[in-house]
């Protein structure tokens, strides 16, 4: 059973770029939900897929975007980077949304924006 | 008022020491609480689920007081490899997870 792999693991991006992450989730998982942490705090949801359809925001502004796909990888896409975008972004997956299932975390992309 | 509020840290311990982190939350509508451990640039890791009548894994001791709207973790022994950041993470609902900022725990020789 393969975990959850994220890709790229490191990326420098210049303010105003755009940058797509990619997340494959774990097999049997269905649900993807996207964190970001910035250095010294936990993670922050910026939003979750299931069955392909945006299940739930957090206050992350509109761009922030995300697709997820019919075997159930997802992807990340920010838009206009600022320096603030810094941060480990990161990918974990769960059989249904339900807080009763476990999530698994990919071991993160870390975005340094110059 | 942040929705989940742990002991700043860090906490520098020497080995063989009890240690224990507290968490306080808001939502008084969280059903399920728990304890992750994240390692230096590495992803969180569930670490133990905290229930109302306490949980134990070894030397790790969760406690949850729901009219305090409180959660603990107690570290007995602690061992070198025990140094990482410990996440309180509650799920309000049937919604994601929800981090606290995390307390680091330095275990010293």
């Amino acid at each position: 059973e393969t975990g959850v792999t994220q890709s790229p693991t490191h990326l420098i991006k210049t303010r105003g770029q755009q940058v797509t992450l990619r997340c494959s989730s774990q097999s049997g998982h269905n649900t993807v939900s996207w964190y970001q942490q910035a250095l010294g705090q936990g993670p922050q949801f910026i939003f979750q897929y299931y069955r392909e359809e945006e299940n739930g925001r957090g206050n992350f502004p509109p761009r922030f975007s995300g697709l997820q796909f019919p075997n159930y990888s997802s992807e990340l896409n920010v838009n206009a980077l600022e320096l603030d975008d810094s941060a480990l972004y990161l990918c974990a997956s769960s059989r249904a949304p339900s807080r009763d299932y476990g999530y698994t975390f990919g071991s993160g992309t870390r975005l340094t924006v110059v | 008022r942040k929705e989940v509020e742990q002991d700043p840290g860090p906490f520098n311990v020497p080995e063989g020491a009890t240690v224990a982190f507290n968490c306080t939350y808001s939502n008084s509508a969280s059903q399920s609480f728990f304890w992750y451990r994240q390692d230096c640039r590495k992803e969180p890791k569930l670490l133990m689920s905290v229930y109302s009548s306490g949980n134990e894994d070894g030397r790790f001791t969760a406690q949850l007081n729901r009219a305090s709207q409180y959660i603990s973790l107690l570290i007995r022994d602690s061992k070198l490899s025990d140094s990482a950041t410990y996440l309180c993470v509650l799920a309000p609902g049937n919604t994601p997870l929800v981090f606290g900022k995390g307390t680091r725990l330095s275990v010293i020789a």
